[in-house]
């Protein structure tokens, strides 16, 4: 069976700090690593892709993949209250149509 | 650029109704996923749609079913309901000669409600 696990949180991080959030994939032949965004109520809004080992920057955000580890993460520069939201991890092999989902970690950024 | 937009936005059914829900992908896009996302979960693959055709179908049983039409609208179907079917169910798109990346942009989703 083939996981992702994240850490539910909430994870609580000052405005103005950087959030950190991890993920962990069980299937080594995971080839693309996604990042999306959910406010409550709403749909997944997918902010990151990464697909080679290292850094991706794109604004604020910065994913970390090493596929050594089957390790990814965020990282939220000048975390704003906006950034408040539950941030799903998702993992999809080459040529398999699915994206399995981790269950997402809740991040909460105090004014 | 028109985005991945459902129908409807919120159901409330009984048990053992049936359901269409319907979603039309964003523009330029060929492929359909649906997701089912119960509170506090992420999404789970339920199927995906391509060329009119169910190309991959997750752990979900033959009661869930769906449609892709030539306009690459898609449509899921819940026949039987059961409580457990309550949640919000999610339509994304991608494009096929994408498939190495697969990124997949959702809709709003329609929350399903079953009585």
């Amino acid at each position: 069976q083939k996981e992702v696990e994240q850490n539910s949180g909430p994870l609580s991080v000052p405005e103005g700090a950087i959030a950190s959030l991890n993920c962990t994939y069980s299937d080594r032949v995971s080839q693309s690593f996604f990042w999306y965004r959910q406010y409550s109520g709403k749909s997944p809004e997918l902010i990151m892709s990464i697909y080679s080992n290292g850094d991706k920057e794109d604004g604020r955000f910065t994913a970390q993949l090493n596929k050594a580890s089957q390790y990814v993460s965020l990282l939220i520069r000048d975390s704003q209250p906006s950034d408040s939201a539950t941030y799903l991890c998702a993992v999809n092999n080459s040529g398999d149509d699915k994206i399995i989902f981790g269950k997402g970690t809740r991040l909460h950024i105090l004014p | 650029d028109a985005g991945v937009t459902q129908s409807p936005t919120h159901l409330i059914k009984t048990r053992g109704q049936q359901v269409t829900l319907r979603c039309s992908p964003k523009s330029g896009h060929d492929t359909v996923s649906w997701y089912q996302q119960a509170l506090g979960q992420g999404p789970q693959f339920i199927f995906q749609y391509y060329e009119e055709e169910e190309r991959q179908r997750g752990n979900f049983p033959d009661r869930f079913s769906g449609h892709q039409f030539p306009n690459y609208s898609s449509e899921l179907n819940v026949n039987a309901l059961l409580l457990g079917d309550s949640a919000l169910y999610l339509c994304a798109s991608s494009l096929d000669r994408d498939f190495l990346y697969n990124e997949q942009f959702f809709g709003p989703g329609t929350r399903l409600t079953v009585l």
